[in-house]
């Protein structure tokens, strides 16, 4: 397995574009998870997905924000009318899932998706 | 909303030299993790307790899980400027939808000079 792969590295579009990255995760994992991290700053938590169940959407996403994960696979993540305050790293990771009450697995990361809205 | 605290933000050390970073929180953990991340790359898990006290080692890398499931800290000795990056915290509470869910601090950039 190569990892979790992130398409494109690097994406610039001008403020009120769509925007749409794609997610290929490790194929034995069920979990899913996007995130959004600015310079120099932690990940911050957008939505994950259980196969191909939406389990969680922070409260922080507009409804400019969609996430897919359609049969289990590859997901997802569309940005409507990009703003300049979405320019960040958009990260992808998959884990499996939890067992016996803890988080057993860490994630895997891949290596981002950089937005720039200008 | 549960929040993780990471200090210091910003370290600053010449080659050789020990550091510590922190990671606290007012919820208790069922897990934690650290990870490092080096620019334009996602973040690379270090390690993961689970059990109050433990502490691991991963060389020159000390992680300690406190009793109470509440803080952690990394210790790194002899620092060399391979170590620099951003290191983070990262926690997870057990229930509801949030299960196996992480939740990061707010990261330390670290800049270990020749």
């Amino acid at each position: 397995d190569t990892g979790v792969s992130q398409d494109p590295r690097h994406k610039i579009t001008k403020r009120g574009q769509n925007v749409t990255f794609r997610c290929d995760p490790i194929s034995e994992h069920n979990r899913l998870y996007w995130y959004r991290q600015t310079l120099g700053q932690g990940p911050e938590f957008l939505t994950y997905f259980q196969n191909e169940a939406q389990l969680e959407k922070s409260r922080l996403l507009s409804d400019r924000f969609s996430a897919e994960r359609p049969k289990g696979s590859f997901s997802t993540l569309e940005i409507q009318r990009t703003e300049q305050g979405d320019s960040a790293m958009y990260l992808c990771a998959s884990s499996l899932a939890p067992r016996g009450g803890l988080l057993n697995y860490g994630y895997t990361f891949g290596s981002g998706t950089r937005l720039t809205v200008v | 909303t549960q929040l993780l605290e990471q200090s210091p933000q910003f370290l600053s050390i010449q080659e050789g030299e020990n550091l510590t970073v922190y990671c606290n929180s007012s919820s208790v953990f069922s897990s934690l993790q650290w990870y490092r991340q080096e620019p334009g790359e996602g973040p690379v898990l270090l390690v993961t307790v689970v059990t109050g006290g433990e502490v691991k080692k991963l060389k020159r890398l000390t992680f300690q899980f406190g009793d109470a499931r509440k803080d952690s800290s990394l210790h790194i000795t002899a620092a060399q400027p391979g170590d620099t990056g951003l290191y983070l915290c990262a926690g997870a509470w057990a229930g509801g939808t949030s299960y196996g869910k992480l939740t990061f601090g707010q990261g330390t950039i670290l800049t270990v000079h020749p």
